[in-house]
């Protein structure tokens, strides 16, 4: 069974700067990875995903992720927050061959202007 | 595209009665739909996976008889909540998969927010 810890549950970060939203996995077999933001009384959007090949995944809204097989992490990345980023930010996980998605509990990004 | 609804996106219920919950893929059809429960401050806890025509798979611990899903053709899938108690209360998810890879994406719908009293 896989698993998806998402150490920070609220991140608050000031207009401008950067934000890092960190996740880790545990799986016994390959993963793939993904990034979901729902935004207040929405339903949850996909940011990007890691299926395979480059370990750095680009995703909308200027984020992106890096894949780290040897940390078993997933930490999302943008360089430059806007207030419209306010949000949760869901990690989740799936094993090869199964649609079956893990989510992590969800870390709530709050830009301060 | 890939837009999924949920109707209704809120229900205030008397204990004892039953609800129910619709799911729609409204730009494409859904090979695979999920239902899941959120709770407050708390993560997506998968409920049931639901394939068009045949009986759907539920998660360990959830009661099947009391959470009875639907997936009666490729844009729709319904979840009807039983007897609803209080402990019933949560937000309930669906998403919706066009493929039945575990490479497709899966798309989520607003939510519909469930209060029993």
């Amino acid at each position: 069974a896989q698993s998806v810890t998402q150490l920070d549950s609220q991140v608050p970060v000031f207009e401008e700067a950067p934000v890092e939203l960190r996740c880790n996995y545990s799986s016994s077999v390959s993963v793939y990875l993904f990034w979901y933001v729902q935004y207040p009384n929405q339903g949850l959007q996909l940011l990007l995903k890691y299926l395979s090949g480059s370990t750095l995944v680009k995703g909308i809204n200027g984020f992106e992720a890096e894949f780290n097989k040897s940390q078993t992490s997933f930490h999302l990345r943008k360089p430059s927050v806007h207030i419209s980023d306010t949000a949760e930010y869901f990690c989740a996980v799936s094993n090869f061959g199964n649609e079956k998605l893990t989510f992590g509990t969800g870390t709530r990004l709050t830009i301060i202007p | 595209g890939a837009v999924v609804s949920q109707h209704p996106s809120w229900v205030i219920c008397k204990s004892g009665t039953s609800v129910k919950i619709e799911c729609r893929s409204l730009d494409f059809q859904a090979t695979t739909m999920f239902w899941y429960r959120q709770f407050p401050k708390q993560s997506l806890m998968l409920m049931a996976t639901s394939n068009e025509g045949s009986k759907a798979t539920y998660e360990q611990g959830v009661e099947k008889d009391k959470f009875l899903i639907n997936h009666a053709s490729l844009t729709l899938s319904t979840l009807t909540v039983t007897s609803a108690h209080p402990e019933d209360s949560s937000f309930y998810i669906c998403s919706a998969q066009r493929g039945a890879g575990s490479t497709d994406t899966q798309y989520f719908g607003p939510g519909t927010r469930l209060t029993v009293l």
